[in-house]
């Protein structure tokens, strides 16, 4: 599966779109980009995921560039309970998730 | 929906106990469940794939007989660590998948902090 780059650390005012960038420049055609978040001592939680087109649901927005090789996790109106660890991951059909280091997002009152 | 359970949430044991991890799945059948540890301050490892009704797989450097995992039912995989020891203290997660496609996400529960005395 394709490797991910994700920033370490990242800060966001509460209220403000949170906008955390994965870089994924080895991804294959049929790969997809998933999202998660792990708020301390709990397990992680789905987000969104997309194979090509940009999606959005309840939670966020998921923007991949045309070419694939990036994706953008949008989060419109942070708030404090939006303070976790965020993993963006690479997976092809039936393989397992492999998580990197993610960026740990604080929302600042 | 969407949602797996996972308990005990908390365990502490003498060293030498073995300790049973359970992980179901609530309101879906779950073909394939994986098994995850995480230290402090640290990413999910995974540790071991299990499909229902087969052997599990187990990631490189993760001893299967120490790690016993048994998914007998399409909601229900167990792990269990034989002879914990101090070292195998961590924080254990599950997670489990409708169907292979790639386009199912994995939905986890919310882990099992293992402490060895």
């Amino acid at each position: 599966d394709a490797k991910t780059t994700q920033p370490p650390s990242m800060d966001c005012a509460e209220g403000r779109a949170a906008n955390l960038p994965c870089n994924h420049s080895t991804i294959s055609g049929n790969e997809y980009v998933y999202w998660y978040r792990q708020i301390h001592s709990q397990g992680p939680q789905y987000i969104i995921h997309g194979l090509k087109n940009n999606e959005t649901n309840e939670m966020a927005s998921l923007i991949i560039t045309e070419d694939r090789k990036s994706s953008t996790l949008i989060l419109p109106h942070a708030t404090l309970r939006d303070t976790a660890v965020y993993y963006c991951i690479v997976i092809r059909s039936g393989n397992q998730f492999y998580f990197g280091t993610g960026t740990s997002l604080t929302v600042i009152p | 929906g969407a949602v797996v359970s996972q308990h005990p949430s908390w365990v502490i044991c003498k060293s030498g106990t073995s300790v049973k991890i359970e992980c179901r799945s609530l309101d879906f059948q779950a073909t394939t469940m994986f098994w995850y540890r995480q230290f402090p301050k640290q990413s999910l490892m995974l540790m071991a794939t299990s499909n229902e009704g087969s052997k599990a797989t187990y990631e490189q450097g993760v001893e299967k007989d120490k790690f016993l995992i048994n998914h007998a039912s399409l909601t229900l995989s167990t792990l269990t660590v034989t002879s914990a020891h101090p070292e195998d203290s961590s924080f254990y997660i599950c997670s489990a998948r409708r169907g292979q496609a790639g386009n199912q996400p994995q939905h986890f529960g919310d882990g099992t902090r293992l402490s060895i005395l």
